[in-house]
């Protein structure tokens, strides 16, 4: 079956470590996408990239950091420079062109101890 | 920038019943597309309709509608025959048609429905 896949699904850290989170899809597709999501805020666009070794910053990117070195795999690393890492994180993909939508893995839950 | 507001943050329906969840947005921008996102409690992000901003003709799918008025800036989501399994968090989303469509989506802060049986 195809689909994009994040793991761990609950990940617990303590402050000041940094955290690398997991996303790969088997969609063939282009662009991979990060979001946060907390309480009260719907999504917020963290990082993403259309084309592999090429990324750029979405509207909350401080404290973040990602790669993209294969075209299945879009990994996050939480760095101890974000303030507030708990939160939901949302991995998604899409083919390139403007009627593509969005797919999305089922998320992990960071929480900072 | 773009910004997505959606006023109502809870809304509770009747089984059965239609309900209209609101979004309007801001964008100096006439290219863009609009999305409906369904999250249930197992927090799966579902698409549920899709309208291209160039398109006059209202989407529609099955039992979900949308209300797309372009000058006001507005895209409210009508649900008929509201069903229990409806019941989940709903977010509107903007994505601009500048850079090929690939620059991610901006999210309302979402609409809680709750289905009474």
């Amino acid at each position: 079956d195809g689909g994009i896949t994040q793991s761990p699904k609950y990940l617990f850290r303590k402050e000041g470590q940094n955290v690398t989170l997991s996303c790969e899809q088997n969609l063939n597709h282009d662009a991979m996408y990060w979001y946060r999501q907390d309480p009260g805020q719907g999504l917020r666009l963290i990082y993403y990239s259309q084309i592999v070794n090429d990324f750029q910053k979405g509207d909350i990117a401080e404290g973040y950091s990602v790669s993209r070195e294969k075209k299945e795999s879009f990994p996050l690393t939480v760095t101890s420079a974000q303030k507030n890492p708990t939160a939901f994180y949302l991995c998604a993909s899409s083919g390139l062109g403007l009627y593509n939508e969005q797919f999305f893995g089922p998320g992990t839950r960071l929480t900072v101890l | 920038a773009q910004t997505v507001t959606q006023s109502q943050p809870e809304m509770s329906v009747q089984e059965a019943e239609t309900v209209t969840l609101s979004c309007t947005y801001d964008t100096s921008e006439s290219d863009y597309y609009l999305f409906w996102y369904k999250q249930p409690p197992s927090r799966q992000m579902i698409l549920v309709i899709r309208q291209e901003a160039y398109k006059q003709q209202n989407a529609t799918e099955n039992r979900f509608s949308v209300n797309f008025q372009k000058a006001a800036k507005s895209f409210s989501l009508k649900i008929s025959d509201s069903q229990l399994g409806d019941a989940a968090m709903y977010f509107c989303a903007y994505r601009s048609a500048r850079g090929g469509g690939a620059d991610g989506l901006t999210f309302g802060k979402g609409t809680h429905l709750i289905i009474q049986p």
